[in-house]
């Protein structure tokens, strides 16, 4: 079982160079989401789905796009990366929202 | 706001010895609390749920128990494989966009 799977691992950028983060999970959760995760902080909703089709901001939204492809895919993009977005990605599911989340093993990006 | 407050950010047993790990909370109402266990370079996995006060559930070596304002991990007789940061997230919308987690408290335990 592979259940959430992410893309790339790791990453490097230049400041204002654009990158997508791939997700993928087999479970059939209709609820998916994408969080960052740094030193010292608990972590943040960047966005989520709640269904596919539907996709909404979280907690830190700002310097990023979202888009469920189906109901399979969830992508985040960066379309002009800046330092403050070094962190490490987590992309998640649940079967219904409110429900345990299942977690991929996450994207450490460095924007330099 | 809600706000969840883990304790202590690092904790250091040697195998076997027991002890708790702390997750302090203020929120309005609360729908779920929830544990986590993350080792490096991994996601968290999930470990356990609990919706009220007084609640108890427990998986191995860990238990979790719950009161209006805090809730407690509990390792007994810990091993070096339990060795991981726990994560304590807080539900207070009945969905996940509003869950609030924590810092996480980093547990090694020691041959």
């Amino acid at each position: 079982n592979a259940g959430v799977t992410q893309t790339p691992k790791f990453q490097v950028l230049k400041t204002g160079q654009s990158m997508t983060l791939q997700c993928a999970q087999d479970m059939n959760h209709n609820s998916m989401y994408w969080y960052r995760q740094d030193p010292g902080m608990g972590l943040r909703l960047i966005y989520y789905s709640a269904s596919e089709g539907t996709t909404d901001k979280g907690e830190v939204p700002n310097g990023y796009n979202v888009s469920r492809l189906n109901k399979r895919e969830f992508s985040l993009r960066l379309e002009s990366a800046a330092p403050s977005q070094t962190s490490v990605y987590f992309c998640a599911s649940s079967d219904r929202d409110g429900e345990k989340l299942f977690f991929g093993s996450g994207t450490q990006l460095s924007v330099l | 706001e809600d706000q969840v407050t883990q304790s202590p950010e690092a904790l250091r047993l040697q195998e076997g010895e027991s002890s708790s790990l702390n997750c302090s909370y203020t929120v309005s109402g609360l729908r779920g609390l929830f544990w986590y266990r993350q080792d490096p370079g991994k996601g968290p996995e999930f470990l356990f749920t609990l919706y009220s006060a007084g609640e108890e559930k427990e998986k191995e070596r860990l238990k979790a128990t719950l009161t209006k304002k805090e809730s407690f991990l509990h390792i007994t007789a810990p091993k070096p494989e339990d060795s991981a940061t726990y994560l304590c997230a807080l539900n207070s919308g009945g969905s996940n966009y509003k869950l609030t987690f924590g810092k996480g408290t980093l547990l090694t335990v020691n041959p």
